[in-house]
């Protein structure tokens, strides 16, 4: 399988990205899905979850009614709508799928750079 | 939030040694913890789930145990290619955490 993450950038305080998530080589609509961020020089941080059906999404607090998570199922591809953007954003975000019958991460898209500053 | 710990957060060591990672959970996590290798510039790959599933095609000199609040990765005989920052991650309660890494550095 494989995933391709794109649409990071750069943008200013306040503005908004919308990070898009290809999906191949394995049925996508079985699996949850998750994205995770790093910020440049630090660990990892994991960010949102979505359901295989996409009917239940969480958050970590720090995005919470600032990001959203969703997929399409009919098109291989999740989603990361992302608002009101901070500084402390700034990060390499990674798309992730989750181990059948589990929630580990077993594979992981190489990444988009998210640059918030002004 | 369930905070995880990795011990040491730096380790010198010889290829061909035997060498143990430390992952503390501040509360059970039960068997709900994986172990991650990521090299520079490249993404996470997934090692142990399950505290002692090794992730397919992982040589068998990688090995996970633990359960609760205390987790170990042990790799039995150290290759070149196993310098890496290795991430432990708790996915028993949302919002999923990760320890804040142990580098292994060539000695």
């Amino acid at each position: 399988g494989q995933l391709v993450e794109s649409g990071g950038g750069v943008v200013q305080p306040g503005g908004s990205l919308r990070l898009s998530c290809a999906a191949s080589g394995f049925t996508f609509r079985y699996y949850g899905m998750d994205w995770v961020r790093q910020a440049p020089g630090k660990g990892l941080e994991w960010v949102a979850f979505i359901h295989s059906d996409g009917q239940n999404q969480v958050y970590v607090d720090s995005v919470k009614g600032r990001f959203s998570i969703s997929r399409d199922n009919s098109k291989d591809t999740l989603y990361l709508e992302m608002n009101s953007l901070r500084v402390e954003d700034t990060a390499v975000y990674y798309c992730a799928k989750e181990v059948s019958g589990d929630f580990a991460f077993d594979l992981w898209g190489h990444g988009t750079m998210v640059t918030v500053s002004s | 939030e369930i905070v995880m710990t990795q011990s040491p957060a730096t380790l010198s060591v010889s290829p061909g040694e035997r060498v143990s990672l430390s992952c503390r959970a501040s509360q059970s996590v039960s068997s709900d913890l994986a172990w991650y290798q990521q090299k520079p510039g490249q993404a996470p790959r997934l090692l142990i789930y399950g505290a002692s599933t090794r992730a397919t095609g992982l040589p068998a000199r990688f090995s996970g145990s633990g359960s609760g609040t205390g987790f170990t990765l042990t790799i039995s005989s150290l290759q070149s290619e196993d310098f890496a920052v290795y991430y432990c991650q708790q996915y028993n309660n949302w919002p999923y955490t990760f320890g804040q890494g142990t580098k292994l550095e060539i000695k």
